[in-house]
């Protein structure tokens, strides 16, 4: 049962465009939501966050966008560079739930081309 | 300077045999975690210890065994290895509890291969 799903496996654009990851979720108790980014050979980051009382979080050249009604989540890049090339996953949980608890997409994997 | 940090990097073991996993953080968190990524990509849960005590224990054949020293550290040992558990697992720490906003800080991941 897959309560958070990503369902572009992988995204190509150009350096300097924007990039814009979805991401899609079925539970109504989530509230809180995550973006992690992840490079080869190493652990996910923590990139970008919204509770569910926000619509839109914006950190820089980062912003996520949540639509509840849709069960709908966005992270736009703009403008995209080639170092933001990763694995980017979502991540949704409970506000009063435990982080450990959080739900994973199985991310997408995201190229900038130069 | 690692804020989680996980050894070893890579195993390559034969089924049957037992291993380890070791995972320490320098962050001063109180909660640490495992999660198995498999190889359609999705992490889960498998443990969470908060200072010492276990928090989350996922559904997880016993064969799969937490063991947290200090709060510092988070081990995990596998009994009698089979092929199905081949997989990317990520050590990963948290402030407290973290219930609430507050995100996970993953280790760099320990790809296990079972022969």
């Amino acid at each position: 049962d897959q309560q958070v799903k990503q369902n572009s496996p992988s995204l190509s654009v150009q350096e300097g465009r924007i990039s814009i990851l979805n991401c899609d979720y079925t539970n109504s108790m989530f509230d809180y939501f995550l973006w992690y980014k992840k490079y080869p050979a190493e652990g996910p980051t923590f990139l970008i966050s919204i509770s569910s009382i926000k619509d839109k979080n914006e950190d820089g050249r980062f912003t996520v966008f949540l639509n509840k009604s849709a069960k709908h989540l966005s992270l736009h890049i703009v403008p995209s560079q080639p170092g933001d090339s990763a694995v980017y996953f979502c991540a949704a949980r409970g506000l009063n739930t435990n982080a450990g608890k959080s739900t994973f997409g199985d991310g997408t994997t995201l190229t900038v081309k130069p | 300077d690692t804020a989680v940090s996980q050894t070893p990097k890579y195993l390559v073991t034969q089924m049957g045999n037992d291993k380890s996993i070791k995972c320490e953080q320098n962050l001063g968190h109180d909660t640490m975690y495992w999660y198995k990524q498999d190889s359609k990509k999705f992490l889960k849960i498998m443990f969470s210890y908060n200072n010492k005590e276990l928090i989350i224990n996922e559904t997880v054949p016993n064969r799969f065994s937490p063991k947290s020293p200090d709060k510092a550290h988070l081990n995990l040992h596998i009994n009698s290895l089979e092929l199905g558990d081949s997989a990317v697992y990520f050590c990963a720490s948290s402030p407290k509890r973290a219930v609430g906003t507050g995100e996970l800080f993953f280790g760099e991941g320990s790809r296990l291969t079972v022969l």
